[in-house]
């Protein structure tokens, strides 16, 4: 159980486009999702915390705007990386936990492979 | 601010070698420590989960350890393989006394690990 998805696996954009990635949970209800963001040979960077039905929380130095983050039910946030350039290059992770209590375990996804010509 | 090192950055190992993996956090008011491993272009796999009251964890040939008055972990790896070539990383979650950091995951650097035939 706890297996957490993730579409596209990979995806190549051309600038200023905006491309849209999906985190789902499999086989449980997940109250709060994670957006983190990798670069090669770096660690995970966490972006955003995401809530089902509320807002997302984002760290500091991430931009709202540029990165939209919904979290409308409970099996399924989006990542909207807006007005893509090549610096947003990257690896995209979501994580899923089942509930909001703040040390729930956390499961991966495989991740999406982001380029942006 | 949490800050998680992982030493050494690289380390590689002919097959059938005991081989220990390092971690370092500065803020020792730490909810759990959790060491994962990363295949390239994949998402996470947990391996072990340390509470802050536990003092170590085995599953199979992995045994992690936490010493949390001095902000350190290992995990050590016995009679590798080269099914065990991959990325490791160890992750921190803050406990209560982190503010708007608790519940989230402060991931190090990684060590990548190449277990040679």
């Amino acid at each position: 159980g706890a297996v957490v998805s993730q579409h596209p696996s990979w995806v190549i954009c051309k600038s200023g486009t905006s491309v849209k990635i999906e985190c789902r949970s499999l086989d449980f209800q997940a109250t709060t999702m994670f957006w983190y963001r990798q670069f090669p040979k770096q660690s995970l960077m966490l972006m955003a915390t995401s809530n089902e039905g509320s807002k997302a929380t984002y760290e500091q130095g991430v931009e709202k705007d540029k990165f939209l983050i919904n979290h409308a039910s409970l099996t399924l946030s989006t990542l909207t990386v807006t007005s893509a350039h090549p610096e947003d290059s990257s690896f995209y992770i979501c994580s899923a936990k089942r509930s909001r209590t703040s040390t729930d375990t956390q499961y991966f996804g495989p991740g999406t492979r982001l380029t942006v010509l | 601010k949490q800050e998680v090192t992982q030493i050494p950055a690289a380390l590689s190992v002919p097959e059938g070698e005991n081989l220990v993996l390092n971690c370092s956090f500065t803020d020792s008011a730490i909810y759990n420590l959790q060491w994962f491993r990363q295949d390239p272009g994949k998402g996470l796999t947990s391996l072990l989960l340390i509470q802050s009251s536990q003092r170590e964890q085995t599953s199979g040939r992995l045994n992690a350890s936490l010493d949390k008055s001095s902000g350190r972990s290992t995990l050590y790896i016995a009679a590798s393989q080269p099914g065990d070539s991959a990325t490791y990383l160890c992750a921190v979650i803050k406990g209560p006394a982190g503010g708007t950091s608790y519940g989230k995951l402060t991931f190090g650097q990684g060590t990548i690990l190449t277990v040679h035939p």
